[in-house]
């Protein structure tokens, strides 16, 4: 069975640095693309970036390039998302799912992780 | 900033027929990219309901459909049940973002 099981819930303060986790399961994780998506808080979904970690190839929506980094360390079949200083307005949950290319669709989701950044 | 436009909410009694439109433009659905359909129930993951347009995954029951023409594609749900209650949007590749974009989402509200 496909699983993509995310890290738990997170509250920082403005200006700290943050990590998230995906860790994929039950098919080849250096197979398929992870790709993540934010969901502020009573608003749509935004696709932010995609990662293949076969290679470590990774692309960005433009709207979040430089905003955050998306990782993946393949040894332990599992994808990042980081921020170096969160802002306030990163409230939101985020999602990880499996991509099976940068044009199709993502077809296993993770949970959610939600991330809520406040002084 | 969607790159796809959705109505933000349709209705209908259990048992009618209801459509979401999601109208994108020559960068993406008019490009010939496929556009795919994910379904939302309240405080819940996004689920693949459409892929490449028209396919549903298994497990989706065939009340829900998909179609593509032009720049435009639509959901349609018939049979519609309180169960479908939930927000929809719609996915597809675009060539201006070099990835993925999604639809500003569709309110189904069952009256």
């Amino acid at each position: 069975e496909v699983q993509l099981v995310q890290s738990g819930a997170e509250v920082k303060k403005p200006g700290e640095s943050l990590k998230i986790s995906c860790k994929g399961s039950g098919y080849s994780f250096t197979s398929y693309w992870i790709g993540w998506v934010r969901q502020m808080p009573g608003k749509g979904l935004e696709w932010m970036g995609i990662i293949y970690p076969g290679d470590s190839d990774t692309r960005y929506s433009p709207s979040f390039q430089g905003q955050v980094t998306i990782s993946a360390d393949k040894s332990i079949s599992t994808a990042y998302l980081q921020w170096s200083s969160l802002k306030a307005s990163d409230t939101a949950m985020y999602y990880c799912a499996r991509q099976g290319g940068i044009q199709l669709w993502l077809s296993y989701w993770g949970q959610g992780t939600l991330v809520t950044v406040s002084s | 900033q969607s790159v796809l436009t959705q109505p933000p909410s349709v209705s209908g009694a259990p048992g009618q027929r209801v459509t979401i439109s999601c109208t994108g433009s020559s960068s993406n659905i008019g490009a010939g990219y496929d556009v795919h359909w994910y379904q939302q129930l309240p405080g819940t993951a996004p689920k693949l309901l459409i892929y490449g347009n028209s396919n549903r995954p298994s497990g989706v029951p065939d009340r829900f459909s998909g179609s593509k023409s032009g720049t435009s594609a639509s959901l349609a749900i018939t049979g519609l049940q309180a169960e479908d209650e939930a927000d929809y949007y719609c996915q597809s590749y675009d060539s201006s973002l070099s990835g993925s974009g999604f639809g500003t989402g569709t309110k189904v509200t069952v009256l």
